[in-house]
């Protein structure tokens, strides 16, 4: 089954720096790879994701980098703002082909530095 | 459009006793998934459904149970709590790509 490592656990930056949250997966048929944001006590909501037959998407601030071939995927957050601080969580799965299960990475806590 | 509705928000139980999480939603998917959320474990897949009457298990599927005999509901069904079962527990849904989530029952088993 499908196996998601994400990378790193914790994150500081200081307020106008980028922040790379990378994650790699182990089903060569997962094609379908989204990125969650959950604020303290707050549930997960979907902030990016990306397809198989795409390199990338931005989205303003937000960026996300797929390369199938090495079987990772990263997000990237540029000029950081205090409110981004939160709980970052990758996600890979196959919604089309009847793989059902999504799967999620173990998280990134993002603290931006004012 | 309520989205995601789970209940109870809060429960304390102690160990042994039994007790159901209730999810439903209204948007008419045909996913229905239950998570759990540990410090520095992330998102664990318990169970999930893709339809009333299909259910299947997850990472983590030991000591709950789940059925699915509508499209709105989705119970999960803790028959003898355990501490090892103290955590957050999320119902999700979804018709394709994006899940949503309900916003959580904190479960603590003394």
């Amino acid at each position: 089954g499908e196996n998601v490592e994400q990378h790193p656990s914790t994150l500081s930056v200081q307020e106008g720096d980028s922040a790379v949250i990378k994650c790699t997966y182990s089903d060569s048929a997962s094609n379908y790879f989204p990125w969650y944001k959950q604020e303290l006590g707050k549930r997960p909501q979907l902030i990016i994701d990306i397809r198989s037959n795409v390199g990338e998407k931005k989205d303003q601030r937000i960026a996300v980098t797929l390369n199938k071939t090495a079987k990772h995927f990263s997000l990237h957050i540029t000029e950081t703002q205090p409110e981004d601080s939160a709980v970052y969580f990758c996600a890979a799965t196959s919604p089309f082909s009847g793989t059902y299960k999504y799967i999620f990475g173990t998280g990134t806590r993002l603290k931006v530095l004012a | 459009n309520a989205g995601v509705t789970q209940t109870p928000k809060f429960q304390v139980l102690k160990t042994g006793q039994s007790m159901t999480l209730q999810c439903a939603q209204d948007m008419n998917h045909e996913y229905m998934s239950w998570y759990r959320q540990d410090p520095g474990m992330g998102l664990r897949l318990i169970h999930y459904s893709v339809g009333a009457g299909i259910t299947d298990q997850g990472e983590v599927p030991n000591g709950y149970n789940v059925s699915r005999s509508t499209t709105e509901d989705f119970p999960l069904r803790l028959l003898s709590a355990a501490p090892s079962q103290t955590s957050v527990y999320f119902c999700a849904s979804k018709n394709t790509g994006e899940l949503f989530f309900g916003e959580g029952s904190r479960l603590t088993v003394l």
